[in-house]
């Protein structure tokens, strides 16, 4: 079974602070995906990649940066974290290929800015 | 403007009775449709794909059906329990992208 880790459940950060959300896949997928879902707004794209030092912005990718090193690890980076940044943040990798594959999903990272 | 609608009431029915959800969508040419459930402080998890040239997919008691001639899929589960209770998410896969594009979901709730 594909295992994707999000390395915190629940996090508290201040206004103004640089926040790294990390994310680890075990299932040598080249796709990964960071998404934040707020109620209401269903799941909304922050950045995309598709392999190694690759990425792709999505359609919210304003105030976040990502970093992928290695294959497994994709981080997500608030640059100076805002209030309005409070949110639910999933992490997903999927296999690349010409058939769309199913996303496998983190269990999240409830982030609060305070 | 481009738009992926669930019904975002939730929706209650008695166990052993047949749920179906609906999602409905504009101006998107979706190549490839998916479900998936999200129980509460969990992330989703996928159920089934259909394909823009199907018609239905099953899968056990989860049946998809996909009419991009009315822009939509409906997705049922037949002899509900309440360990189906969760909310209920599409997802498209417009041709052409690389990107999903999710609903808000439809949380459903089955009664014992």
């Amino acid at each position: 079974d594909v295992k994707v880790t999000q390395s915190s459940r629940y996090l508290v950060k201040r206004t103004g602070e640089k926040v790294f959300l990390e994310c680890v896949q075990d299932m040598d997928h080249e796709n990964m995906f960071w998404y934040r879902q707020d109620p209401g707004l269903g799941l909304r794209l922050i950045y995309f990649s598709y392999d190694v030092k690759m990425k792709e912005k999505g359609d919210i990718p304003e105030g976040y940066s990502v970093s992928r090193e290695k294959k497994e690890r994709f981080s997500l980076i608030l640059e100076s974290a805002s209030t309005n940044q409070t949110s639910m943040y999933l992490c997903a990798s999927s296999f690349p290929g010409s058939e769309v594959q199913p996303q496998h999903f983190g269990d999240g990272t409830r982030l609060s800015i305070l | 403007s481009q738009k992926i609608e669930q019904n975002s009431e939730a929706l209650n029915i008695q166990e052993g009775k047949t749920a179906t959800l609906t999602c409905n969508y504009t101006n998107y040419s979706p190549a490839y449709l998916q479900w998936y459930r999200q129980d509460p402080g969990r992330g989703p998890v996928f159920l089934l794909l259909i394909r823009e040239n199907e018609k239905e997919k099953r899968k056990e008691r989860l049946k998809v059906t996909f009419d991009t001639t009315l822009k939509q899929s409906l997705f049922h589960i037949t002899a509900s329990q309440p360990a189906d209770s969760a909310t209920y998410l599409c997802a498209l896969y417009p041709s052409g992208t690389y990107k999903y594009i999710f609903g808000t979901g439809t949380r459903l709730k089955v009664l014992a």
